[in-house]
């Protein structure tokens, strides 16, 4: 069982950035892709988007073009999301999880990390 | 963009029942579907990948149909431990998306 561990919660300012981290045991983010997906309180599920570890690929949702950077470090197994600008409304919690083959699309997301609420407020 | 509708967006159940949750897409993701189950304060985990298939370790009483654009999720037996929200995900084209969940709740 791919265990996944995510840093802390965070208070920021807004206009601010925030930068969480990801780390899964094994090497397994060095043959599977990984998402980003967050959860605002009481809302539902929301993808921000992913990487393909090997290739160093990334993809977004619209919304956050611009506005986020993915990477993701071999060693460790380690993945990070970069989010800038923010505003109250990214106040959520948000998960790393892994998927199950190589790239985003196909693969579900098998493992998941345990979120890590971000809170943007001045 | 594929939008998911999701219905019911909620449903209240009693033990033993059988429940079906659909999700339509806006464009055909193939088999390309994922169902989670979400507990309060957890987070999602997996249970069907490629529209009917169980991932390993979930209780044989969920099951899941569909191809193109109509898929279900079937709880055969509901049990205490299964009152919580669904939510289906498409990977079939960018950008993933999910629906906007059903909440299973104890009659």
């Amino acid at each position: 069982q791919v265990q996944v561990v995510q840093s802390g919660a965070e208070v920021k300012k807004p206009g601010s950035s925030v930068k969480v981290s990801c780390k899964a045991s094994g090497d397994t983010f060095n043959s599977n892709a990984v998402s980003w997906v967050r959860q605002a309180p009481g809302q539902g599920l929301e993808w921000v988007g992913g990487i393909i570890p090997m290739l160093g690929t990334t993809y977004s949702a619209q919304q956050f073009h611009g506005r986020v950077t993915i990477t993701a470090d071999k060693l460790p197994s380690t993945a990070y999301m970069e989010l800038r600008g923010l505003t109250s409304e990214d106040t959520a919690v948000y998960y790393c999880a892994r998927h199950g083959g190589y790239r985003p699309l196909s693969y579900p997301l098998d493992s998941w990390g345990q979120g890590t609420l971000i809170i943007v407020s001045s | 963009d594929i939008q998911l509708t999701q219905s019911p967006s909620f449903l209240s159940a009693s033990v033993g029942d059988r429940v079906t949750i659909t999700c339509r897409a806006s464009q055909d993701t193939s088999t390309y579907l994922a169902w989670y189950q979400q507990r309060p304060g957890r987070a999602p985990k997996l249970l069907i990948y490629a529209a009917s298939t169980l991932q390993s370790g979930v209780p044989s009483r969920f099951s899941g149909g569909g191809s193109g654009t109509e898929f279900t999720l079937t709880i055969s037996s509901l049990q205490p431990e299964d009152f919580a929200t669904y939510y289906c995900q498409q990977v079939n084209s960018y950008p993933l998306t999910f629906g906007g969940g059903t909440k299973v709740e104890i009659k």
